[in-house]
């Protein structure tokens, strides 16, 4: 099936910059998930998004559920090496869940 | 509380050949998902089993297929395996399934190799 448009794929950035990266869709999802994988590991849930409009922090994490969800974004503020990684955008509705191809993150100290 | 554990973490086997990788969820959670990870593909989908009962499955051949037991433990199976399935296999477990209160934690998965 279609995955979600991630963008971007890569970015690297210096530490203390922040970080926008944002996922669409074609089709509305009830959900809306961000996680983070690191190499070797599986992805470990940063952010989950329930209702449209909503704006969600953790930490120095921020992300909102798109009003026509068909996208969401996901913000990180004062980014720190430890920031590197993977990051997925999740969509999902009733019994379908589609992943976005992930931005990967760089962070130079 | 313990996280999702998945056995083995690494495995290699040759074409035509058959695998069983395992999935232990976090206590308490009855739904067991199943995703393959590949860098052309990404994360898709593979199945979903709840109370000992597959709900829903994605796009995958039958040569994919999976089981949960009466503890939530859930198996996924492969035979007849192929060059293309070498991946990382990542099981999720979350309370019932998908949606609000119901967030999906992940293992650190099964990276699965065929020769």
């Amino acid at each position: 099936g279609q995955q979600l448009n991630q963008s971007p794929q890569s970015m690297f950035i210096q530490e203390g910059e922040d970080v926008s990266m944002n996922c669409t869709s074609s089709s509305i999802f009830n959900t809306w998930l961000w996680y983070k994988q690191d190499p070797g590991e599986g992805p470990v849930l940063l952010i989950a998004l329930y209702k449209a409009g909503e704006l969600t922090s953790n930490g120095r994490l921020t992300a909102q559920f798109g009003i026509t969800r068909k996208d969401s974004f996901l913000n990180i503020s004062a980014s720190i090496p430890s920031d590197v990684g993977i990051y997925f955008c999740a969509g999902q509705r009733n019994n379908d869940m589609r992943f976005g191809a992930g931005t990967r993150l760089t962070v130079k100290p | 509380k313990a996280g999702v554990t998945q056995t083995p973490r690494y495995l290699i086997k040759t074409r035509g050949q058959q695998v069983t990788l395992s999935c232990s969820p976090i206590s308490g959670h009855r739904s067991v998902s199943w995703y393959q990870q590949t860098p052309g593909q990404g994360l898709q989908f593979l199945f979903e089993y709840f109370s000992e009962t597959q709900r829903n499955k994605g796009n995958f051949p039958g040569r994919f297929s999976g089981r949960q037991f009466s503890n939530s433990r859930s198996e996924m199976n492969v035979s007849t395996l192929e060059l293309g399935d070498s991946a990382l296999y990542l099981c999720a477990s979350s309370l019932a399934g998908w949606g609000a209160g119901n967030e999906q934690f992940f293992g650190p998965g099964t990276r699965l190799t065929v020769l």
